[in-house]
């Protein structure tokens, strides 16, 4: 595609419960992010995947959180039993493999944790 | 622990005005800086610095790294309207992939 896709764009869920959140990267891209941006602060990163392996899971807040990606494309984020600290604009971004990591992101699925 | 640092957090100026944003960083082994430009939801991309001393430029926007210092200056002259925003500075550590982000700067500019 042209651009970073996520769906949905907003989620309103109750706390307890379980919700996926998508990303579809920039066709070729082979490197995919996720970052979460809470009200007024920095993206804080989440995930890194290359291909459909994680190198890097070091951001993942808790084991309620997962991600997956297959085919080398699209990637889910999970988080179980949500809560409300889990309310947070997550982002996602892509970048081709190589000496510049330049990384473009899309607008985002904005959580609400009732 | 890898640290970005924004200086000032918010800025309100008048349209024509210059305007100068500040990004401190500590980074083990620094490979790059990035500044991207955050107005609805998705951060749009700006610039890449990695040498020092070397500025780059697009249009009214302008952006210089000291890697001696260990900061960053994004310039915006002859500010318009349009370039009220969030402005993001970023590092990456070699090897690292991700970016560590500052907490941003929001700029407003009146009219």
């Amino acid at each position: 595609g042209a651009g970073v896709s996520q769906s949905p764009s907003n989620k309103v869920t109750e706390k307890g419960k379980d919700v996926e959140l998508r990303c579809d990267p920039i066709s070729g891209h082979t490197a995919l992010y996720w970052y979460r941006q809470s009200l007024g602060q920095g993206l804080e990163f989440l995930i890194y995947f290359q291909g459909n392996s994680a190198p890097d899971k070091s951001g993942l807040p808790s084991d309620r959180f997962s991600a997956e990606r297959t085919g080398g494309s699209v990637s889910t984020l999970t988080i179980q039993r949500t809560q409300q600290e889990d309310s947070a604009v997550y982002l996602c971004a892509s970048s081709q493999t190589g000496a510049k990591n330049i990384q473009y992101f899309g607008a985002g699925t904005r959580l609400s944790v009732l | 622990e890898d640290k970005v640092v924004q200086s000032p957090l918010s800025l309100v100026v008048h349209e024509g005005d210059t305007v100068t944003l500040n990004c401190s960083y500590e980074v083990t082994n620094f490979r790059s800086l990035l500044w991207y430009k955050q107005e609805k939801k998705a951060p749009t991309f700006l610039f890449m610095l990695t040498s020092s001393g070397i500025e780059k430029k697009s249009g009214r926007l302008s952006s210089i790294l000291d890697k001696k210092e260990l900061f960053s200056i994004l310039n915006i002259t002859a500010t318009q309207t349009g370039d009220s925003a969030v402005y993001l500075c970023a590092v990456e550590a070699q090897g690292a992939q991700k970016l560590v982000f500052g907490q941003g700067t929001r700029l407003t500019i009146n009219p």
